[in-house]
């Protein structure tokens, strides 16, 4: 299967610490996105990366959050410090091209204690 | 800025009902409107798309039609199945930013 993937399903994190989840896109895939998802509410948008380069990153808190897609291996996105509020699940997606039909992995849910 | 706004849910319907799940955006140009479904725990995946004024989507008994004079992209199914339960989201790309905005989400139960 050459779907997204996403690692780690879930994770387990105390206030503080860091969390670091995976995305390996579609293969061929040059565009991912990050979305995050909060419980009984949509998706909102985080960032947009291309090979090596963030594209928009509005939608990402200025602090403790970063992202990147790097040149080999998959994208990160690094929340450092965590609260109980970054809790949610957080959605990659790839896409062949821009504004083409995003292909979604099955998530990382992360729960802050 | 460019949104999209769905009916709230949960949507509770017996099998073989008629569904219609509203959704009415807001943006500048001629965005690209999609629904997509997400099943439980599962990731979204991509149900139905219309690129231009009166394009019809279809897909898995599916339809919805984009109506720029009405900025509304209402999703119908004229019998559900149970199977058909999950969340369904309605979203938009302008093309201006590259990104593709989603609405909240509705929760659609199917009762046998």
């Amino acid at each position: 299967n050459a779907g997204v993937m996403q690692n780690p399903r879930h994770l387990v994190r105390r206030r503080g610490q860091e969390a670091r989840l995976r995305c390996s896109p579609v293969k061929g895939h040059s565009h991912v996105y990050w979305y995050r998802q909060l419980p009984e509410e949509g998706l909102k948008f985080m960032v947009y990366l291309q090979k090596e380069n963030i594209i928009d990153e509005s939608g990402m808190p200025k602090e403790r959050f970063s992202a990147e897609f790097p040149k080999e291996g998959p994208s990160i996105l690094r929340i450092q410090q965590v609260v109980r509020g970054d809790s949610a699940a957080y959605f990659c997606a790839s896409s062949f091209g821009p504004i083409g039909e995003l292909f979604f992995g099955e998530g990382s849910r992360l729960t802050v204690l | 800025g460019d949104s999209v706004t769905q009916m709230e849910g949960p949507v509770t319907l017996s099998e073989e009902a008629c569904l219609t799940i509203n959704c009415t955006y807001t943006a500048t140009g001629y965005p690209s409107l999609f629904w997509y479904v997400q099943y439980p725990g599962e990731g979204l995946q991509l149900l139905l798309k219309a690129t231009k004024a009166d394009d019809k989507g279809s897909n898995k008994g599916f339809e919805a039609t984009y109506r720029k004079e009405t900025t509304s992209f209402h999703l119908e199914k004229g019998s559900v199945q149970v199977s058909d339960s999950a969340v369904y989201f309605c979203a938009l790309s302008s093309g201006r930013d590259d990104k593709i905005i989603f609405g909240k989400g509705t929760r659609l139960h199917i009762l046998p």
